[in-house]
Order: structure tokens, then sequence, then C-alpha cells
């Protein structure tokens, strides 16, 4: 696709239950970011990977949340027994890696999480 | 630890009157510096971008920051707002040492533009 994608758009759940989020990069776009966006916090980064590695985990908030990519394309946001704080809109994004103009990371639409 | 200030929370304004937004940013290192804008219920898309070079960097839809290093500022501006620019506008800082490759936001400055 033209842009990042990200699935599901909304996703509600209950308090303890587990969630998915997955993010589908700009083809071709080697670095993948994972934000989160709360009315509280503002927009923080949660995780950082270069092709399948994870260099930069320092945002992610506590050990219930973990991601992995696969094939360098497709990113998995796993939040386990989630909280009623972890309600917030889960971004993905995407460029073609470090250094310059590469840097310019594109964003999809976001997966708003409500946990009841 | 390395932050972004946004003076504004909270701007509005008449329809062609002028825009500054103010953008600080605290880290002494090399930075690439950004600003997005969020349309109500629409995604966050790319304003403007300084990697390097001429510190005054025009942006889409009549949009302008000017880095200055000493200050460490990035501020936006545009001379004559629409209300199509009423939005959320983000800046962002991407640190570039230490093996980061991330954005710090700002908390982010509601514009509200009336006819």
């Amino acid at each position: 696709g033209a842009g990042v994608s990200q699935s599901p758009s909304n996703k509600v759940t209950e308090k303890g239950k587990d969630v998915e989020l997955r993010c589908d990069p700009i083809s071709g776009h080697t670095a993948l970011y994972w934000y989160r966006q709360s009315l509280g916090q503002g927009l923080e980064f949660l995780i950082y990977f270069q092709g399948n590695s994870a260099p930069d985990k320092s945002g992610l908030p506590s050990d219930r949340f973990s991601a992995e990519r696969t094939g360098g394309s497709v990113s998995t946001l796993t939040i386990q027994r989630t909280q009623q704080e972890d309600s917030a809109v889960y971004l993905c994004a995407s460029s073609l890696g470090m250094g310059g103009s590469y840097n310019e990371q594109f964003f999809g639409p976001g997966t708003r999480l409500t946990v009841l | 630890a390395q932050s972004v200030s946004q003076h504004n929370h909270h701007v509005i304004l008449s329809e062609a009157a002028s825009l500054e937004l103010g953008c600080n940013y605290s880290y002494g290192g090399t930075v690439n510096l950004f600003w997005y804008v969020q349309y109500p219920g629409q995604h966050l898309q790319l304003l403007l971008k300084y990697f390097s070079g001429d510190p005054l960097v025009k942006g889409i839809k009549g949009f302008e920051a000017e880095f200055i290093k000493s200050k460490f500022s990035f501020n936006l501006r545009k001379p004559s707002v629409q209300w199509s620019d009423t939005a959320e506008y983000f800046c962002a800082v991407n640190l570039l040492s230490g093996g980061y490759n991330k954005l710090i936001f700002g908390a982010g400055t509601r514009l509200a533009v009336h006819p």
C-alpha cells in the first residue's frame, strides 16, 4: 500500500485480556516505530525496530508490553493482561532507515484501544 | 532527560491572523527537527522538517519554521491562517547519537481558527 496501515482501527477489550495490534509499514522501509498517544501523557515512544531487531525498547511501559517484527516488514505489538491505563491510541510509523532524510517517519492512522 | 517544550497549549485566532508556535528542546547534540499536524479525526502528517543547511525551512500549506541552534528553538510560523488550519500541532526532535532513533514529541498545541 501507499502508506502505513494498522489494524484493527478500534479495539475494545476487558481488563485482564491480551490484545495484539498490527502494523504494516511502507514497503521498503527498514525502520519501524511504535508510539502511544494518550490524554495524560501525549505522544510517547515505545519501541524501535531496525529490520527485525529492536535496538531501543526503552519506551515499553512494563513487561506486559512486547513487540516483534518478522520478515523486516509486519510488526505486532502485544499487550498482556490489559489494564485501564493502557487505553490510548497506538501509532505505528516507518522510515527508510537511519541518517539524514532517511529518518523521516511516516505515521499510520493508529489503533484506538479501550480497556473496560 | 531530553525533552521538547511547546509553550502554547491552546491558541485561538481569527482567519488572516499571523501564527507563531514556540518549540524548544533540551539536547546539546545533533538533532533533526519536525513539525507534525493532526487534523480532527485524521492521523499525524508531516508539515515540515529540518535536517541540515538553511535554518529557515518551508513546509506545506504556507507554513515555515526557523531553527535557531543557540536558542534550541524551532518555532513554527504562518503569516495568515485559514479556518482549515484548525488542528493540533506537534513539534518533535529526533536525537542522532548514542544509537537513538526515536522522536521525542512536545505536548502539542491545539489551534482553533475562527472565520
